[in-house]
């Protein structure tokens, strides 16, 4: 187990509306990574979290925001759901390295959002 | 153009046999490279990173050409438990996504 934990697991929403997930990251890392993996696709980069600030963002439209909090657990909410937003949810938590680089990522077992 | 593209396969390879697969990079500035695993309905778990002069750990090989931007993976004397998605995945330089492959699923019969 890498210690991550997210919740819900799984959940069922309408467009329309708005979600959040939540993330535990493992002990000691800093940093918190929210990825949207759509069935038979490669997880894809929403945005990540350091020190409570969104470090970077990848091509998810504002809808999609989050939080980091003091003991690096982290919200992802995404308002005004839209069928495409179905999908496995994946909280990863790292270690920024030194080089500014992100070490290995210790993933969740995810949250799975079906919007119908 | 994707930053990050795998042959989905799948590949489907008798138990001892040996199954090897690509993926390229588009961003020639990436400078690092990892495999990982994700079995049916799991989350990704890091199986290696990929470094310049290739490396191994037991069973898998995998390797990276630079010139030509791409990595490979090799499994040999494959197991029914190697049967999975194998997710290639590039870091570029000061960026702190990691960019996913779609996968290549391997399944491994009896």
């Amino acid at each position: 187990e890498t210690g991550v934990t997210q919740s819900p697991t799984h959940l069922i929403k309408t467009r329309g509306q708005q979600v959040t997930l939540r993330c535990s990251s493992q002990s000691g890392h800093n940093t918190v990574s929210w990825y949207q993996q759509a069935l038979g696709q490669g997880p894809q980069f929403i945005f990540q979290y350091y020190r409570e600030e969104e470090n970077g963002r990848g091509n998810f439209p504002p809808r999609f925001s989050g939080l980091q909090f003091p003991n690096y657990s982290s919200e992802l909410n995404v308002n005004a759901l839209e069928l495409d937003d179905s999908a496995l949810y994946l909280c990863a938590s790292s270690l920024v390295m030194t080089s500014g680089n992100t070490g290995e990522l210790f993933f969740g077992e995810g949250s799975r959002l079906t919007v119908l | 153009r994707k930053e990050v593209e795998q042959d989905p396969g799948p590949f489907n390879v008798p138990e001892g046999a040996t199954v090897a697969f690509n993926c390229t990079y588009s961003n020639s500035a990436s400078q690092s490279f990892f495999w990982y695993r994700q079995d049916c309905r799991k989350e990704p778990k890091l199986l290696m990173s990929v470094y310049s002069s290739g490396n191994e750990d037991g069973r898998f090989t995998a390797q990276l050409n630079r010139a030509s931007q791409y990595i490979s993976l090799l499994i040999r004397d494959s197991k029914l438990s190697d049967s999975a998605t194998y997710l290639c995945v590039v870091n570029a330089p000061n960026d702190y996504k990691l960019s996913f492959g779609a996968g290549t699923t391997v399944t491994v019969r009896a």
